[in-house]
C-alpha cells in the first residue's frame, strides 16, 4: 500500500506570500494520478490539480503542481485571505486504489 | 448540474450496521468514464477513502476495512449504497460520496456535502 507523508504539517504564512507544499510517497506513484485536494472548515474538499500539474475548473492560476515519481509539490504563488485552509493530496493506482496525505494545515501568521 | 447527496442515519449504536445512500445527478452511473466513492473523514482528522464502484460494477475496498464494507449501485435509481458492519465508536465521521472522472485522471472532481455519522450507545 502506497503511503503518502504531507510536510509540513502546518505552514504559518502572510497573505501575499508563496506557499510550498510536500508530499511523498512511499512508492513511485503514476504522475497522471496525483492530485491536491483544498478543505475550509465545514466544507468538502475541493479538487485543485489532477495529473500533478493540470489544474482543474476554475482553479486560478496561483496553484500549480509539479512533481514526479514519489515527490511531488503544491505551490501557491500568492496567497489570498481565501486560501487559508487544509490541503490534501491523493494518489489513485495501486491497491488499495486510492490513498490521501494527512494533510498540512496553511495558516494565517 | 452535477451533484452527489449522501443520506443516511445521524447516530447508530455501537455493532450496529451502518447503511449510506448518495444519489447522483446530472450524470449516469453507467457512464463508463465514471465511478463513485466513498470517504470519509473523523473529526478533526484527515480523509480516509473506503471503498470505489465502477460503471461495470467492479468494486474496490480500503484493505483495513474490507471485511466490513459492501458498495453497491442501482442504476436506475442513480444510488450508490455503503454498508458498513459492527461499527464502533471509532467509525464516528462525516462520510462523503464523490465522483472519480477518467477526465480527471480518476481524481474526485464532484463530492456530495457530506453526513456526519455518530457511533455511541
Amino acid at each position: 500500500e502506497i503511503v503518502l507523508t504531507q510536510s509540513p504539517g502546518t505552514l504559518s504564512l502572510s497573505p501575499g506570500e508563496r506557499a510550498t507544499l510536500s508530499c511523498r510517497a512511499s512508492q513511485s506513484v503514476s504522475s497522471s494520478y496525483l492530485a491536491w485536494y483544498q478543505q475550509k472548515p465545514g466544507q468538502a474538499p475541493r479538487l485543485l490539480i489532477y495529473g500533478a500539474s493540470s489544474r482543474a475548473t476554475g482553479i486560478p492560476d496561483r496553484f500549480s503542481g509539479s512533481g514526479s515519481g514519489t515527490d511531488f509539490t503544491l505551490t501557491i504563488s500568492r496567497l489570498e485571505p481565501e486560501d487559508f485552509a487544509v490541503y490534501y493530496c491523493q494518489q489513485y493506482g495501486s491497491s488499495p486504489a486510492w490513498t490521501f496525505g494527512q494533510g498540512t494545515k496553511v495558516e494565517i501568521k | 448540474q452535477v451533484t452527489l447527496k449522501e443520506s443516511g442515519p445521524v447516530l447508530v449504536k455501537p455493532t450496529e450496521t451502518l447503511t449510506l445512500t448518495c444519489t447522483v445527478s446530472g450524470f449516469s452511473l453507467s457512464n463508463a468514464r465514471m465511478g463513485v466513492s466513498w470517504i470519509r473523514q473523523p473529526p478533526g482528522k484527515a480523509l480516509e477513502w473506503l471503498a470505489h464502484i465502477f460503471s461495470n460494477d467492479e468494486k474496490s475496498y480500503s484493505t483495513s476495512l474490507k471485511s466490513r464494507l459492501t458498495i453497491s449501485k442501482d442504476t436506475s435509481k442513480s444510488q450508490v449504497v455503503l454498508t458498513m458492519t459492527n461499527m464502533d465508536p471509532v467509525d464516528t465521521a462525516t462520510y462523503y460520496c464523490a465522483r472519480a472522472y477518467s477526465r480527471t485522471s480518476r481524481a474526485f472532481d464532484i463530492w456530495g456535502q457530506g453526513t456526519m455519522v455518530t457511533v455511541s450507545s
